[in-house]
């Protein structure tokens, strides 16, 4: 089955406390992409990739890293997390940007403390 | 910067009516996407838009796209209590540089 998989899917931590919520698509897919998404606020997007070793940042890359080094996978990482961090994020791929649909993982609901 | 705004942030309409979603953006782009979320779960996409003038549809949804306005729209046509959900339209900034509106929670009451 085609499908973007995240997880964890639920995770509560204690602030500074580093961790990583992997990302893997099985695809093909080129463009891999994080969002978070807050009440009111719609989705915002952190970080992508266009390609393998290829990121950038998005609207909101503050406090947190990636890397592509997998076509299939895109892990997003918090070295220091902070409660401004509690969010649901989702993970997303598309065959490539600009002119695709993207398809979205599960999502991760983050709790910070 | 680019901002995307949805209009209106909730709606509740009734079974059978009209109504239509408003999406406006702040820079130029011809790529609009719309995306549907129901409540706890993730995004399905409904339409991409590619062009001036493109106009998809599919089932009660119909969503146009109009670039020199900067505006996309999402019209409901005989709304269902299937359609309940989270609308989101996305604009693509730069190739792969993604921007979502607020999105709009539908609800249809019988």
């Amino acid at each position: 089955e085609a499908q973007v998989t995240q997880n964890p899917r639920y995770l509560i931590t204690v602030t500074g406390k580093k961790l990583t919520v992997t990302c893997s698509q099985n695809m093909n897919h080129e463009y891999m992409s994080w969002y978070r998404q807050d009440p009111g606020l719609g989705l915002r997007q952190i970080y992508y990739s266009m390609n393998v070793e290829v990121t950038d940042k998005g609207d909101v890359p503050e406090g947190y890293k990636v890397s592509r080094k997998e076509k299939r996978n895109f892990p997003l990482i918090l070295e220091s997390p902070s409660p401004n961090q509690t969010s649901l994020y989702f993970c997303a791929s598309s065959p490539a940007s600009g002119y695709n649909e993207q398809f979205f993982g599960p999502g991760t609901r983050l709790t910070v403390l | 910067e680019l901002k995307v705004e949805q209009n209106p942030l909730f709606l509740s309409m009734q079974e059978g009516k009209n109504y239509t979603i408003y999406c406006n953006y702040s820079t130029t782009s011809d790529r609009l996407y719309w995306y549907r979320q129901d409540p706890g779960k993730s995004l399905e996409s409904l339409f991409v838009l590619l062009s001036n003038g493109a106009v998809k549809q599919e089932g009660r949804l119909m969503a146009s796209l109009d670039t020199k306005a900067r505006l996309s729209t999402l019209h409901i046509t005989a709304a269902v209590h299937d359609l309940s959900a989270t609308y989101f339209c996305a604009v693509d900034m730069v190739a792969g540089d993604m921007r979502f509106g607020a999105g709009t929670r539908l609800t249809v009451k019988p």
